[in-house]
């Protein structure tokens, strides 16, 4: 699987945009965008996943740009609920299923 | 979305003795699991996959012997850590895959092992 680079940690006040960024320069074609987050000490969970378009769901939406080199997790409005660390994946669905995780994102939602 | 159990939740055993944790989905039959291992603040490691009716595949650098797997079942397989030491101490997450079609992997909610 690709590597990805993520922000080490992020801040964002309570009922903001989170914006986290994810880096994955060596994506190959076939490869799809994952976004996890693992709340502590809970098993992650998913969020969305992508191919190239944009994608939305209730959680959240995924931006990827037009040379897949790097995408956006937005959540639209922050809660505290959603300090998490949030990892950032890139897999062939169609080949081996594992998972490679990495360091991730530690968002810190604040008042 | 589908759901993965792990049991149980916290254990708290002596060195030397074995452990056996378990991990079930529950709305789904996955023939494919995967046991992660994850130590303070730190990521996920995966450490095998689970494969029913056949032998797991174990990712470099994890011993088989030590970390047992059986996949007797469309919805289960277990992970025993044999012969267990303070360094075991971990926390230990399972996941799995849904039918064909589909394309997340869906996490149990993990099991604390702590070895005295």
């Amino acid at each position: 699987d690709a590597k990805t680079t993520q922000p080490t940690s992020m801040d964002c006040a309570e009922g903001r945009a989170a914006n986290l960024p994810c880096n994955h320069s060596t994506i190959s074609g076939n490869e799809y965008v994952y976004w996890y987050r693992q709340i502590h000490s809970q098993g992650p969970q998913y969020i969305i996943h992508g191919l190239k378009n944009n994608e939305t769901n209730e959680m959240a939406s995924l931006i990827i740009t037009e040379d897949r080199k790097s995408s956006t997790l937005i959540l639209p409005h922050a809660t505290l609920r959603d300090t998490a660390v949030y990892y950032c994946i890139v897999r062939d669905p169609g080949t081996a299923s594992k998972l490679t995780f990495g360091t991730g994102t530690r968002l810190q939602v604040t008042l | 979305g589908a759901v993965v159990s792990q049991h149980p939740s916290r254990v708290i055993c002596k060195s030397g003795t074995s452990v056996k944790i378990e991990c079930r989905s529950l709305d789904f039959q996955a023939t494919t699991m995967f046991w992660y291992r994850q130590f303070p603040k730190k990521s996920l490691m995966l450490m095998a996959t689970s494969n029913e009716g056949s032998k797991a595949t174990y990712e470099q650098g994890v011993e088989k012997d030590k970390f047992l797997i059986n996949h007797a079942s469309l919805t289960l397989s277990t992970l025993t850590v044999t012969s267990a030491h303070p360094e075991d101490s971990s926390f230990y997450i399972c996941s799995a895959n849904p039918p064909t079609g589909t394309y997340e992997q869906y996490f149990g909610p993990g099991t604390r092992l702590t070895v005295t």
